[in-house]
């Protein structure tokens, strides 16, 4: 079946840092591929997504492109705030399904 | 717009105890879907609702159970509660368009602890 795995957190960095969070797929066919960010008390809010191979989703001065070759999602910033403090999941959903599946999240702090 | 609201936000209910749980998606949005997030299990799809059918389900026991009205509210009910559905439980609201990638809109979750 479908499965996402996400490197393991917690992820801890210094305000100005880069981050990347890596993410990994497996699925039959075409899968959309989203990232999810989770404030400590509300929902999942969509961060980015992208829908074909080689496409970049970007939001936020996020940004993440979906590699066929390598089955691969991976969340970058170039220089992270306090603000993106969080949890990070990442998704997919098979083509046409409304079924999320999700990696494990990945819990980010950043230190001022 | 009004974005996806969760009733009620805490629960505390005992174990063998039923429980009813309720979502009004965003306006226009057809398509429900109710995940449970666990700290072991992670993010778990219970089942997704669209013009009141049950349109896809996730591997959970037959205790879990939904249903969607005519004007796309949703509730799940969860019968004889365990001390393991304690959890936090979030729904989700979408287009539902078939074949389409919909972008799903998820509510704040209503927090179930099980006694």
């Amino acid at each position: 079946g479908n499965s996402v795995t996400q490197m393991e957190g917690p992820v801890t960095l210094s305000e100005e840092a880069f981050l990347t969070i890596n993410c990994t797929y497996t699925a039959t066919g075409y899968p959309s591929l989203f990232w999810y960010v989770q404030y400590p008390g509300e929902g999942l809010q969509l961060l980015l997504k992208a829908t074909k191979a080689d496409d970049k989703g970007s939001n936020k001065g996020f940004e993440a492109t979906y590699r066929k070759e390598t089955t691969s999602f991976h969340l970058e910033k170039g220089s992270v705030q306090v603000s993106d403090s969080a949890v990070y999941f990442c998704a997919l959903s098979a083509h046409g399904a409304q079924k999320l599946v999700f990696g494990q999240g990945t819990r980010l702090t950043i230190n001022p | 717009k009004a974005g996806v609201t969760q009733t009620p936000r805490y629960l505390i209910k005992t174990r063998g105890q039923q429980v009813t749980l309720s979502c009004s998606p965003i306006s226009g949005h057809r398509s429900v879907s109710w995940y449970q997030q666990t700290p072991g299990q992670g993010l778990q799809f219970l089942f997704e609702y669209f013009s009141e059918t049950q349109r896809n389900k996730g591997n959970f026991p037959g205790r879990f159970s939904g249903r969607q009205f005519s004007n796309s509210r949703s509730e799940m009910n969860v019968s004889t509660l365990e001390l393991g559905d304690s959890a936090l439980y979030l729904c989700a609201s979408s287009l539902g368009v078939a074949g389409g990638v919909n972008e799903q809109f998820f509510g704040p979750g209503t927090r179930l602890t099980v006694l």
